[in-house]
C-alpha cells in the first residue's frame, strides 16, 4: 500500500511560473526523497532531506520537511517545458525499501 | 556510465504463462530493490537484496512471485502462473550501499501484459 498522498494529483502552469506539489505521510521516517519520471522512462532521484532537516535546495528545486505534519513540500521555480513529468515523494523505512505516494503529474506549457 | 539495466523492455504473456524478468544493476552496488508500478499509481516495493541475501520479500504479492540474486549481481524476478493482475511495470533500482540514506538508480522497467 501507498504511503500517503500528493496534492495536487495533476498541475498545468506556464513555462517560467513556480510549481508546488506537497506529500503527506502516515508513519515516522528516515528520510524523504523525491523523484521525477518522465514519460516511458524510469524514475530519476532529484533530492533527499533527512529527518532532521527542515529546508534543502538543489538547483531550481526546494524541499521542505515538516515532520511535525508527516508532510512535504517540493518547489520548482522557473520551470521549462522539459519539467513536465510525474513527480513522486517516497519515504525510506528502516529496512531502506522506499514507500512511494501517488505522484503529482506536472504539465509545463512552453 | 552505465546505468541499471532491464531486460525485456516489454513482455507480453499468455495468462497462465511462467516469465523471467532481468535486471543489471550498477557495478558494485549493494543493495537492488524490485518495485511494481501499476498505472497511474506510484511503484509499490516488491523485495530488497543486500548483495545475494534477501533481506526483505515482504512486498510480494503472492508466492507466484520469486526473486533471486545469486552472486550479488544480476537478479531476476520471476511470476509463475501469471494473472492479468500482473500486469504492470516492474522496475528494478540499486544502491551504492547497504545503509540508510542513499538515493536509488531505477532502471527503464519491464512493462509486463498478460492477457
Amino acid at each position: 500500500s501507498q504511503q500517503g498522498e500528493e496534492d495536487p494529483q495533476a498541475l498545468s502552469i506556464q513555462e517560467g511560473e513556480n510549481a508546488t506539489m506537497n506529500c503527506s505521510y502516515k508513519t515516522s521516517i528516515n528520510n524523504l526523497q523525491w523523484y521525477r519520471q518522465n514519460s516511458g522512462r524510469g524514475l530519476v532521484h532529484l533530492i533527499l532531506i533527512r529527518s532532521n532537516e527542515r529546508e534543502k535546495h538543489s538547483g531550481r528545486l526546494r524541499v521542505t520537511l515538516d515532520t511535525s505534519k508527516k508532510s512535504s513540500s517540493l518547489l520548482i521555480t522557473a520551470s521549462r517545458a522539459a519539467d513536465t513529468a510525474s513527480y513522486f515523494c517516497a519515504t525510506e523505512s528502516n529496512t531502506g525499501k522506499l514507500i512511494f505516494g501517488q505522484g503529482t503529474t506536472l504539465q509545463v506549457k512552453p | 556510465g552505465a546505468g541499471v539495466s532491464q531486460s525485456p523492455r516489454y513482455k507480453v504473456a499468455k495468462r497462465g504463462q511462467d516469465v523471467a524478468l532481468r535486471c543489471d544493476p550498477i557495478s558494485g552496488h549493494v543493495s537492488l530493490f524490485w518495485y511494481q508500478q501499476a498505472l497511474g499509481q506510484g511503484p509499490e516495493f516488491l523485495t530488497y537484496f543486500q548483495n545475494e541475501a534477501q533481506l526483505d520479500k515482504s512486498g510480494l504479492p503472492s508466492d507466484r512471485f520469486f526473486a533471486e540474486r545469486p552472486e550479488g549481481s544480476v537478479s531476476t524476478l520471476k511470476i509463475q502462473r501469471t494473472q492479468q493482475e500482473d500486469s504492470a511495470v516492474y522496475l528494478c533500482a540499486s544502491s551504492l550501499r547497504d545503509f540508510l540514506g542513499y538515493e536509488q538508480y531505477f532502471g527503464p522497467g519491464t512493462r509486463l501484459t498478460v492477457t
